[in-house]
């Protein structure tokens, strides 16, 4: 079974803090990682992707990707209350995408 | 913009029904995907497509059918609705290749309440 774990939270952060969101995997055949976010009621949408060992910056969101450890990590700098919401990690598998369960964030004002 | 559609936001049939679900992207991706997604559950893949008229289970196949006669559409047909099928369902595209054309874009789902 080719899993994708994720703490379910609720990590709840300040306004204001970074928020640090971790996934490991179990598939060493996955080449790409991918972060969503979904808002209660609504689909997932993609933040980034990451395939490459290292950083990968957007804005204020930051991918890391360690592959000997299996390990990827979302963070968000300077959280505000509309970050709060559900986010997926993903890793690819051939033609799909296994999916974490998600964490729950909740960035209080 | 990626553009995935979903046919119906809410649903409500009853048990014995046969229900069709249907999504449409209008950006020629190669793959589609129909999921379920339950509280605690997460996301659960139920069948993929990677290419017009070929499918694949997911892991969860049971009590669901699909169709794509055409590169866009991707239908999930419910034979005989359950209530335990009652859930969120989620439509997905990707173009098809490695590496960042693996990004999925999602439809707005369809919440299915069956009674």
């Amino acid at each position: 079974q080719k899993e994708v774990e994720q703490n379910s939270g609720p990590l709840s952060v300040p306004e204001g803090a970074i928020a640090s969101l971790n996934c490991t995997y179990s598939d060493r055949g996955s080449q790409s990682f991918f972060w969503y976010r979904q808002y209660s009621g609504k689909s997932p949408e993609l933040i980034m992707f990451i395939y490459s060992n290292g950083d990968k910056e957007d804005g204020r969101f930051t991918a890391q990707l360690n592959k000997a450890s299996q390990y990827v990590s979302l963070l968000i700098r300077d959280s505000q209350p509309s970050d709060s919401a559900t986010y997926l990690c993903a890793a690819s598998s051939r033609y799909a995408l296994n999916f974490g369960k998600g964490t729950s964030l909740l960035v209080t004002p | 913009d990626v553009k995935v559609t979903q046919s119906s936001r809410y649903l409500v049939k009853r048990t014995g029904e046969k229900v069709f679900l249907e999504c449409v992207q209008d950006m020629d991706h190669e793959n589609m995907f129909w999921y379920r997604q339950d509280p605690g559950l997460g996301l659960r893949l139920i069948y993929f497509s990677y290419d017009v008229k070929m499918k694949e289970k997911g892991d969860i196949p049971e009590g669901y059918s699909v169709s794509r006669e055409k590169k866009e559409r991707f239908s999930l047909i419910l034979e005989s609705a359950s209530t335990n099928q009652t859930s969120m369902y989620l439509c997905a595209s990707s173009f098809g290749q490695s590496g960042s054309s693996d990004t999925q874009y999602f439809g707005p789902g369809t919440r299915l309440t069956v009674l």
